[in-house]
């Protein structure tokens, strides 16, 4: 059970490249987040998923794509890559119902836009 | 705009104290308000919930106390140990069930000094 993985770990952008995120969980879970996290200003969700097919905009979704045509991945794509995208992002998956409604949080993807 | 503030940025305890964060929250709508522990190189993770009809929930040396007229809300850490420098985050969201879109506090980083 590996939980919440994110691909890549690390990643160098050059402004205007493009580039996907991939998220996996394999604890079959409904909902599914994608965040970024900035010095001195928390995680701020950037789109998220109430299922398989669906997804929504979040707290600041501009810049930024998202797929879930599988139940288990969630990807985030940047089109064309700007220096203020540079952060740490992370993948998030929680369960319709039951347990501590927690979200469980992957290892962070570090992204530096050049 | 900042719905959850969070104070201090940082913070340092010696070992054996009392570490005290504060959040305070400004949208009376949010009914859900988790506290998540973050290590350098980790995702965030749950570390202890409340829901506004209790003033205060215990789990083992974490304490959430919860003022809803003030609109804010508190983590203390007793008998604080090394193994708790880590990074803490408050968060609101307006519904536990559903999507749960969590709005996080900027972060404190707290250091306990052997």
């Amino acid at each position: 059970n590996a939980g919440v993985t994110q691909t890549p770990k690390f990643r160098v952008l050059k402004t205007g490249q493009s580039m996907t995120l991939l998220c996996a969980q394999d604890m079959n879970h409904e909902y599914m987040y994608w965040y970024r996290q900035d010095p001195g200003m928390g995680l701020r969700l950037i789109h998220y998923s109430v299922g398989e097919g669906t997804t929504a905009k979040g707290e600041v979704p501009d810049g930024y794509n998202v797929s879930r045509l599988k139940k288990q991945n969630f990807l985030l794509g940047l089109e064309s890559a700007a220096p203020s995208q540079t952060s740490v992002y992370f993948c998030a998956s929680r369960p319709a119902a039951g347990g501590r409604d927690e979200q469980f949080f992957g290892p962070g993807t570090r992204l530096t836009v050049l | 705009q900042q719905q959850v503030k969070q104070s201090p940025q940082s913070l340092i305890v010696q070992k054996g104290g009392i570490s005290i964060i504060n959040c305070a929250y400004e949208n009376t709508a949010f009914d859900y308000f988790p506290w998540y522990q973050q290590f350098p190189g980790k995702g965030p993770a749950l570390l202890i919930a409340i829901r506004p009809d209790v003033s205060e929930k215990k789990e083992g040396r974490f304490t959430i106390s919860f003022n809803k007229s003030a609109k804010q809300f508190s983590l203390h850490i007793m008998d604080s140990q090394p193994g708790d420098s880590a990074t803490y985050f408050c968060a609101a969201s307006k519904a536990l069930s559903g999507a749960q879109k969590l709005v996080f506090g900027q972060g404190t980083r707290l250091t306990i000094n052997p």
